[in-house]
């Protein structure tokens, strides 16, 4: 069944350390997304991709990267987390053109301790 | 600042009502999308409706636009408790197609179907 999926759904971890939140989709879209949410907010587009080797910074600067080295891989990483890292960060992808939705990732519900 | 805003942030309504919560933006879009998230998950596309479309149905869910107001309405017939959750309008800015057709989000509405 065509999805994307996101991994680890939750996350605690201690400040200072890397991490890489895994998003991949089976629907072979050409654009994903990241987008960071705190609860009860609004999201917020963080890093997105319309291809192989593309990748471009959002709305809300972060201090994550990411990479698109296959269509259906797209991961975010963090080199040093920090307390304020902590948040949801939801991976989404779309097909090629403007009148598509997304389809979303469950999330990754990150805690920095 | 965010393109789309939310009215009310909070609804709350007994199961058997309709829910109608309203979205207004500030520039010119291609078209505007509404979403749906339960608790602590991610966003499921609900339905899109372009710029040059007045009104769209799908099943128990109508949504208006009007570009003069630059507003938009989703109408949640009959609601149910399943129908708790936060939804979210989004949209495309006129002008973004070539670089991707972004959407950006509105903080969304908190609805509450109490059975």
């Amino acid at each position: 069944e065509a999805d994307i999926y996101q991994t680890p759904r939750y996350l605690v971890i201690g400040t200072g350390k890397k991490i890489t939140l895994e998003c991949s989709q089976t629907m072979g879209h050409d654009k994903m997304y990241w987008y960071q949410q705190d609860p009860g907010m609004e999201l917020h587009l963080i890093h997105y991709s319309y291809g192989v080797n593309s990748t471009e910074k959002g709305d809300l600067s972060s201090e994550s990267t990411v990479s698109r080295i296959r269509t259906e891989h797209f991961p975010l990483t963090l080199e040093s987390a920090r307390p304020s890292h902590t948040s949801q960060y939801l991976c989404a992808s779309s097909e090629r053109g403007r009148n598509y939705g997304y389809t979303f990732g469950s999330g990754t519900r990150l805690t920095v301790v | 600042s965010q393109q789309g805003e939310e009215d009310p942030q909070a609804l709350s309504i007994q199961e058997g009502e309709n829910a109608t919560m309203n979205c207004s933006y500030k520039t010119s879009i291609n078209n505007l999308q509404w979403y749906r998230q339960n608790s602590g998950r991610g966003l499921v596309h609900l339905i899109l409706i372009r710029s040059n479309e007045r009104e769209k149905h799908s099943g128990r869910l109508r949504v208006t636009l009007d570009t003069s107001k630059k507003s938009s309405s989703l109408l949640i017939t009959a609601s149910r408790a399943a129908d708790t959750a936060s939804y979210f309008c989004a949209t495309v800015v006129l002008g973004q197609e070539t670089s991707g057709s972004r959407l950006t989000f509105g903080e969304g509405t908190q609805l509450t179907v109490n059975p």
